[in-house]
């Protein structure tokens, strides 16, 4: 594919409700980034995969979230049990190793 | 404690003037800076790289200068246009960590 692509781009949800948002990475890259960003803020680490090696988790906000990569390609982004405070636009990114990042549209979560 | 700080408020240029933006860090020993722009609604797009023993580095409109011992960053666009109107972060990988650490961004808006 030309580019990251993400999906939905939209999703509108009810507290308590469990959402997976998914990632196509660029083809060939290694390395597949997870992040949150609120209304105005700046991008909240939440996990990295690298390679085949084991993903960096320690953004992760709580034990609700998780996130696998499969293939070492398409990675999914699980919230279990959504709450109002995770309402967020949930942006995956992926690079070469230590190498600018490529970003997807974003998924925008809005959780009632 | 370690952090990234770019300016919150809103940069406000007239066009055709060079706008600069800031980036300044805290004890970071980074091995380089990137900076991106983001458009509303969008994921942030890369668009310069610079590294540790990098003073300045050019594309087109665009310069970016690195000065290590300031701790600082400055983003430089000349003959400033309406269509970069947007905002702009800026990221860092420490020398020991893969992972990009994301200021807040700046807003620009170049006013006809």
């Amino acid at each position: 594919g030309a580019g990251v692509s993400q999906s939905p781009s939209n999703k509108v949800t009810e507290k308590g409700k469990d959402v997976e948002l998914r990632c196509d990475p660029i083809s060939g890259h290694t390395a597949l980034y997870w992040y949150r960003q609120s209304l105005g803020q700046g991008l909240e680490f939440l996990i990295y995969f690298q390679g085949n090696s084991a993903p960096d988790k320690s953004g992760l906000p709580s034990d609700r979230f998780s996130a696998e990569r499969t293939g070492g390609s398409v990675s999914t982004l699980t919230i279990q049990r959504t709450q109002q405070e995770d309402s967020a636009v949930y942006l995956c990114a992926s690079s070469s190793i230590y190498n600018e990042q490529f970003f997807g549209p974003g998924t925008r979560l809005t959780v009632l | 404690s370690q952090k990234i700080e770019q300016n919150s408020e809103a940069l406000n240029i007239q066009e055709g003037k060079t706008a600069t933006l800031t980036c300044n860090y805290t004890n970071y020993s980074p091995a380089y800076l990137q900076w991106y722009r983001q458009d509303p609604g969008r994921g942030p797009v890369f668009l310069l790289l610079i590294r540790e023993n990098e003073k300045e580095k050019r594309k087109e409109r665009l310069k970016v200068t690195f000065d290590t011992t300031l701790k600082q960053s400055l983003f430089h666009i000349t003959a400033s246009q309406p269509a970069d109107s947007a905002t702009y972060l800026c990221a860092l990988r420490a020398d020991s960590n893969y992972q990009l650490i994301w200021g807040a961004g700046t807003k620009l808006i170049i006013k006809p």
